[in-house]
């Protein structure tokens, strides 16, 4: 079963209001999670590394203001697109790092923003 | 820049038909690679994580090789099925972090019945 779950799966939105999506690790607890985002016919990107109880560390390229991570808790990070423009339609999704050697990372089911 | 590239883009196979396709990475500074399965609408799935020059992993039908001086890893699988159509990402980790991944643009598998 899944080990990652994702929410919302899509969301449609009006250009300029502000989208949250949730990331939450199911029956691990996650100090690290990864936000990666995928354009239309291109490989998923790393946009920011969340890190529990700390300050997310992001990509060089993308905002952090405008795209806030908050991880709160040590199985649930989220992902804030604030101020939505056309722009930001793409595909988010999120994984978190599990096993002895964290090297094996899981996957949510990813969300798919359209900004009208 | 790091890149990470896959071919082909896409593959059309029958089933029953062995298949395989490539991932090339840089070969200096190598850590480890990934391969994840992709089914459309689920998560990717971790196939292997592979670290050893000449290593070898197998998962049911599906194996993949490494060879790390050369940069490329082969992923094979034998006898496709139905069940195996997704899109096959290898990724390279990068950055002396073990966890921040670039991704390929993956292979896109189709095995018709």
């Amino acid at each position: 079963g899944a080990v990652v779950s994702q929410h919302p799966s899509w969301v449609i939105c009006k250009s300029g209001t502000s989208v949250k999506i949730e990331c939450r690790s199911l029956d691990f607890q996650a100090t690290t999670m990864f936000w990666y985002r995928q354009f239309p016919k291109q490989s998923l990107m790393l946009m920011a590394t969340s890190n529990e109880g700390s300050k997310a560390t992001y990509e060089q390229g993308v905002e952090k203001d405008k795209f806030l991570i908050n991880h709160a808790s040590l199985t649930l990070s989220t992902l804030t697109v604030t101020s939505a423009h056309p722009e930001d339609s793409s595909f988010y999704i999120c994984s978190a790092p599990r096993g002895r050697a964290q090297e094996t990372q899981y996957f949510g089911p990813g969300t798919r923003l359209l900004v009208l | 820049i790091l890149n990470v590239e896959q071919s082909p883009q896409s593959l059309h196979v029958q089933e029953g038909d062995s298949t395989n396709f490539t991932c090339s990475f840089p070969s200096s500074n190598f850590y480890a690679l990934h391969w994840y399965r992709w089914e459309t609408a689920k998560s990717p799935e971790a196939l292997f994580v592979m670290t050893l020059n000449g290593d070898e992993k197998k998962k049911g039908r599906i194996s993949a090789t490494l060879n790390t001086k050369e940069g490329y890893s082969y992923l094979y699988i034998k006898g496709s099925q139905p069940e195996d159509s997704a899109t096959y990402l290898c990724a390279f980790p990068y950055g002396g972090a073990t966890n921040k991944l670039i991704f390929g643009t993956g292979t896109l598998l189709a095995v018709q019945p």
